[in-house]
């Protein structure tokens, strides 16, 4: 069965402190993972897709890596509209639909 | 503007009752995804459609139906048998056109409560 575990499940940073978010998988072949961005009573926004291990996208404060087992979500000096939950998603090979982590809750304080 | 427009933004569900979400789009895209989103969990499928008049079941389809009568819409109809149905429904839909799978975009939502 395939599997996304995100950790933490919350996190707290100050502006400009810089941290990782964590997407682990277990999947039966990759064909992509997908990371977005959640607000309040808002649906997901597309990030990034990441196609293979060692591939990385960057959009402003964020980067987005990936490894056979795992992915990071790399956030620097980021600023308080930056606070959101981040979701991890993955589409197994063969397949057309994704699975979905938890989501790590962000929240940047001035 | 292109995007996925889902009314209403909040329904409430009298006991017995079925109730209908709506959720169109206008970006052309062939697939169509159903969503439910409980506090403190990830997005669960009830539903997808690849192409009108098919749809497969997701992980959840207990208690929802849906219908593929046109490419821009996919409506989803919460019924009576859906004994748990307070939760947030999000629709999503892809382009399947191109060679590369491209990323589901969403809509903002229905939020359904239990009167």
């Amino acid at each position: 069965e395939d599997q996304v575990t995100q950790s933490p499940e919350a996190l707290r940073l100050q502006e400009g402190e810089s941290s990782s978010l964590n997407c682990s998988y277990t999947v039966s072949g990759l064909r992509g993972l997908f990371w977005y961005r959640q607000d309040p009573g808002k649906g997901p926004e597309f990030l990034f897709t990441l196609y293979s291990a060692g591939e990385e996208k960057e959009k402003e404060r964020l980067k987005a890596t990936l490894t056979k087992k795992e992915s990071f979500l790399h956030i620097t000096a980021p600023k308080p509209e930056d606070s959101a939950t981040y979701l991890c998603a993955v589409q197994p090979a063969g397949y057309s639909t994704l699975t979905f982590g938890k989501g790590t809750m962000l929240l940047v304080s001035p | 503007d292109g995007g996925i427009t889902q009314s209403p933004k909040y329904l409430f569900r009298k006991e017995g009752q079925n109730v209908t979400l709506s959720c169109e789009q206008n970006l052309n895209h062939d697939a169509m995804y159903w969503y439910r989103q409980d506090p403190g969990q990830g997005l669960r499928l009830i539903y997808y459609s690849q192409i009108v008049n098919d749809f497969q079941k997701g992980d959840i389809a207990e208690g929802y139906s849906v219908s593929r009568e046109k490419k821009e819409s996919f409506p989803l109809t919460v019924t009576s048998a859906q004994k748990n149905p307070t939760a947030f429904y999000l629709c999503a839909s892809r382009n399947k056109q191109t060679g590369v799978d491209q990323p589901q975009h969403f809509g903002d939502g229905t939020r359904l409560s239990i009167l």
